[in-house]
């Protein structure tokens, strides 16, 4: 199974301050067939289902904040939120769809300070 | 827009058996690979199955397999999940899932999910 692990388990940053969620797979997450990087992002606010943010490692989702991205190739990603908003506060997951059983990170939460 | 509506959660003893199910509405369902995901309380995720568009081919999660069933009725846009043999750490939210494009991939659309409860 491919472990996903990410750091840190919470962060506490300012409004208006880049916050920065890092996330390794045990394996590779490039398939170097069509050269594409099977690693997701979520957002889950309380009380509600995840929200996908990212897929493909550094697409962003339609609708989603450009100050949300991804970057990161192989094993080593990264979720940045460029300016921090009150409504970003959340529960952040990385998520590879690489192999089954596709497996989440254990999660980020994300608070204002 | 693209809905997916759970049903069937509640508390059930272990040992015990429920039937989760899922309508889907705004897209062609017969299309896409369908999945469910759960989140025990205060837990992460966890990928539980999927089922091809055809349901010729099936994945289960090693924690569920031999107990849980899943299986779609594409002319009732609808998804199940047969869950048997139920246990504690079954209990969780459970969500149904379709990724941004018909294979599995990411989960692009989540239901609201359906708590199950597995207790004496």
């Amino acid at each position: 199974d491919i472990v996903m692990t990410q750091s840190p388990d919470s962060l506490a940053a300012s409004l208006g301050e880049r916050a920065t969620i890092n996330c390794k797979s045990s394996q590779s997450l490039l398939y170097s067939s069509n050269n594409k990087t099977y690693l997701g992002w979520y957002q889950q606010k309380p009380g509600q289902p995840p929200k996908l943010l990212i897929y493909w490692a550094s697409t962003r989702e339609s609708g989603v904040p450009d100050r949300f991205s991804g970057s990161g190739s192989g094993t080593d990603f990264t979720l940045t939120i460029s300016s921090l908003q009150a409504e970003d506060v959340a529960i952040y997951y990385c998520q590879q769809y690489f192999s089954t059983p596709y497996t989440f990170g254990q999660g980020t939460k994300l608070e204002i300070k | 827009q693209v809905q997916l509506v759970e049903s069937g959660g509640g508390l059930v003893k272990p040992g015990g058996s429920l039937r989760l199910s899922c309508t889907a509405s705004g897209f062609t369902f017969s299309d896409f690979y369908m999945s469910w995901i759960r989140q025990a309380p205060g837990e992460g995720l966890d990928w539980v199955s999927y089922i091809n568009s055809t349901g010729n081919i099936i994945y289960y999660a090693d924690s569920v397999k031999g107990r849980f069933t899943i299986s779609r009725d594409n002319a009732k846009n609808s998804l199940y999940l047969q869950m048997n043999s139920l246990r504690a750490e079954d209990t969780a939210v459970y969500y149904c899932v379709r990724a941004f494009g018909p294979g599995v991939g990411a989960a692009r659309y989540w239901g609201q999910g359906t708590l199950v409860t597995v207790s004496s």
